[in-house]
């Protein structure tokens, strides 16, 4: 099975700082993912990565951008952290048209 | 873009009764997965149809896709305190060679013991 590793469970940072979410894979698989997730609201994509240096936006990219610089790591980054952007945020990995492995999540606080 | 819209939002049962969630589309879907969420958990694929009218069982949990492709069921029997989580349908979205998951909102059971 995928070991999917998010760097850390719990982070809070301030309203406008630069953040950083990484999620790291030990499979080589071509397709990375980050959700935030919040209640009613399901899973929501925000970028997502089909190869290195390559990615796309999501369905809610405002405010988000990503790096792929190797195959294994993929990092969400906040350019300056606002209040809305408190969530859980997930991170997940797939080959093609396979199952979605996800990591444990990071549930961060802005404040 | 693709979407799939699931209900209920939340279901709340007693122990030993039976749960049903429902995914539907607009479009034909290539594909269909579920998976769970416990509480503080993440998403666990639990299972994935393709066919036309595929119906799949895994215990007390029985997945059916329907024939046009459109829309999908997950049916708990006998629930359990187990089974209380997430439960959400997913199904790819192909852009060329990429997959990407297009996810339902997910229906929170909750199981009184």
């Amino acid at each position: 099975d995928v070991k999917v590793t998010q760097s850390s469970r719990y982070l809070v940072k301030r309203t406008g700082e630069k953040v950083f979410l990484e999620c790291v894979q030990d499979m080589d698989h071509e397709n990375m993912f980050w959700y935030r997730q919040d209640p009613g609201l399901g899973l929501r994509l925000i970028y997502f990565s089909y190869d290195v240096k390559m990615k796309e936006k999501g369905d809610i990219p405002e405010g988000y951008s990503v790096s792929r610089e190797k195959k294994e790591r993929f990092s969400l980054i906040l350019e300056s952290a606002s209040t809305n952007q408190t969530s859980m945020y997930l991170c997940g990995v797939k080959r093609s048209n396979q199952p979605q492995h996800f990591g444990d999540g990071t549930r961060l606080s802005i404040l | 873009g693709q979407q799939v819209m699931q209900i209920p939002q939340y279901q709340h049962v007693q122990e030993g009764e039976d749960f049903t969630t429902y995914c539907n589309s607009s479009t034909t879907l290539s594909n269909i997965q579920w998976y769970k969420q416990r509480p503080g958990g993440h998403p666990v694929f639990l299972i994935q149809l393709v066919k036309s009218g595929e119906v799949k069982k895994q215990k007390r949990l029985t997945f059916q896709f329907g024939e046009a492709k459109k829309n999908s069921s997950l049916h708990i029997t006998a629930t359990q305190t187990t089974d209380v989580g997430t439960y959400f349908c997913a199904s790819d979205r192909r852009g060329g060679s990429n997959y990407k998951l297009t996810f339902g909102k997910g229906t929170l059971l909750t199981v009184n013991p």
